[in-house]
């Protein structure tokens, strides 16, 4: 199947800090790229939608400005947590869709911590 | 958008003993149901996905049965075994590139000696 990598797994920042995640897909390009993001015994949430040279497409109640998304690539997606702060903490996950195939591959994932 | 119920939250069965998630959807426009297992710390691994032309679909132990009518789908995993204790969930969109999953709840299955 196709390989999602993310980076980093985990990080420990300070309040007010911003925090960058990269996604990866790595044998294959992919125009389109899924940002979740799980709380503890929680669902996947999406958050926005992530389009290869135009701007992400945001879910309700997502703030664009504090989570930034960056498309630069046809293998690459960065989700930037600006300004975080504690209750930004959680379990990031991005996910895409090799072509030709229905199923939705996911990266490793990567757990936030703000103090 | 899509909206996606999941039942029950959690399950215990005894190992060998056959287990059942039920999902529902909301979009008649959804046409991809896959479902996911995700253990703890990990990312979602997919385990069976079924399309709306599709009304059952098997592999080895896992099933997944859909009614379209009713917009309902199901996972069945029987002959169950301690490693089948996860967290499973359902999902429910299209299948383009760029076409979104929305996620049910998650159903923590406990498969117990």
């Amino acid at each position: 199947g196709a390989v999602v990598s993310q980076h980093p797994s985990w990080v420990i920042c300070k309040s007010g800090t911003s925090v960058k995640i990269e996604c990866r897909s790595l044998d294959f390009q992919a125009t389109t790229m899924f940002w979740y993001r799980q709380f503890p015994k929680q669902s996947l949430m999406l958050m926005a939608t992530s389009n290869e040279g135009s701007k992400a497409t945001y879910e309700q109640g997502v703030e664009k400005d504090k989570f930034l998304i960056n498309h630069a690539s046809l293998t690459l997606s960065t989700l930037t947590v600006t300004s975080a702060h504690p209750e930004d903490s959680s379990f990031y996950i991005c996910s895409a869709r090799a072509p030709g195939l229905g199923e939705l591959f996911f990266g490793e994932g990567s757990r936030l911590t703000v103090l | 958008g899509e909206n996606v119920e999941q039942h029950p939250s959690t399950l215990s069965v005894q190992e060998g003993d056959s287990a059942v998630i039920k999902c529902t959807y909301s979009d008649s426009a959804s046409n991809y149901f896959p479902w996911y297992k995700q253990e703890l710390g990990k990312r979602p691994q997919l385990i069976i996905d079924i399309r709306s032309n599709v009304g059952e679909k098997k592999d080895q132990r896992i099933a997944v049965t859909l009614n379209k009518t009713a917009k309902h789908f199901s996972l069945h995993i029987t002959e169950t075994q301690p490693e089948d204790s996860a967290v499973y969930f359902c999902a429910a969109g299209g299948t383009g590139g760029g076409n979104k999953l929305t996620f049910g709840t998650g159903t923590q299955l406990k498969v117990e000696l």
